[in-house]
């Protein structure tokens, strides 16, 4: 089992739709979550980090559940400008308390 | 304020050449990672730099990949001998420690080719 797990997708969504990706991860240890986001050819930048309260970030809105071992992100009102590919980022557990990356949901949003 | 930055950005080799890929991470950042990232892929870990502990190599394909940091400054990852299966973009990161606490930062990435 991978250590942090994604859907691939693609997820094909209209422009103004509100889309929602989930993660899981293995280490129930894990301290520190993150979501990136990769746009093609380009590299990982951070889009924001998820605390356990949950936080939101203008559309953006990540929830952790530490029980479930997932993390998940929601986007409102989908920008085509969104499409990129979502790498969902859990660390602090491993002996080098290294982050692990998930191997990212790609997103399309169509017009 | 600068981030990091690698070199060279593209770089085309033939199959057994030796190649030194640069990276320059954001200042004051102790830790630093090398990444393989191949087409269509998710990102593959190589190896860490923390401080002056020694570098976790665990993620190293092969003998003909090392890499070399000095201080908590810039780093070096040479590839030898290179083979096709090498072809990828090489991404660097720094964080300012490897707790998992901070957030890593990505440089532009090097697109090795090897014909």
């Amino acid at each position: 089992r991978k250590e942090v797990e994604q859907d691939p997708g693609p997820f094909n969504v209209p422009e103004g739709a509100t889309v929602a990706f989930n993660c899981t991860y293995s280490n129930s240890a894990s301290q520190s979550f993150f979501w990136y986001r990769q746009d093609c050819r380009k590299e990982p930048k951070l889009l924001m980090s998820v605390y356990s309260s949950g936080n939101e970030d203008g559309r953006f809105t990540a929830q952790l559940n530490r029980a479930s071992q997932y993390i998940s992100l929601l986007i409102r009102d989908s920008k085509l400008s969104d499409s990129a590919t979502y790498l969902c980022v859990v660390g602090g557990s491993n002996a080098g308390n290294m982050l692990t990356f998930g191997g990212g949901t790609r997103l399309m949003v169509k017009p | 304020g600068a981030g990091v930055s690698q070199s060279p950005s593209n770089k085309v080799t033939e199959k057994g050449k030796d190649v030194e890929l640069r990276c320059d991470p954001i200042s004051g950042h102790t830790a630093l990672y090398w990444y393989r990232q191949r087409l269509g892929q998710g990102l593959e870990f190589l190896i860490y730099f923390q401080g002056n502990s020694a570098p976790d190599k665990s993620g190293l394909p092969s003998d003909r990949f090392s890499a070399e940091r000095t201080g908590e400054s810039v780093s070096t990852l040479t590839i030898q001998r290179t083979q096709q299966e090498d072809s990828a973009v090489y991404l660097c990161a720094s964080s300012l420690d490897t707790s998992g606490t901070y957030e890593q930062y990505f440089g532009p990435g090097t697109r090795l080719t090897v014909t």
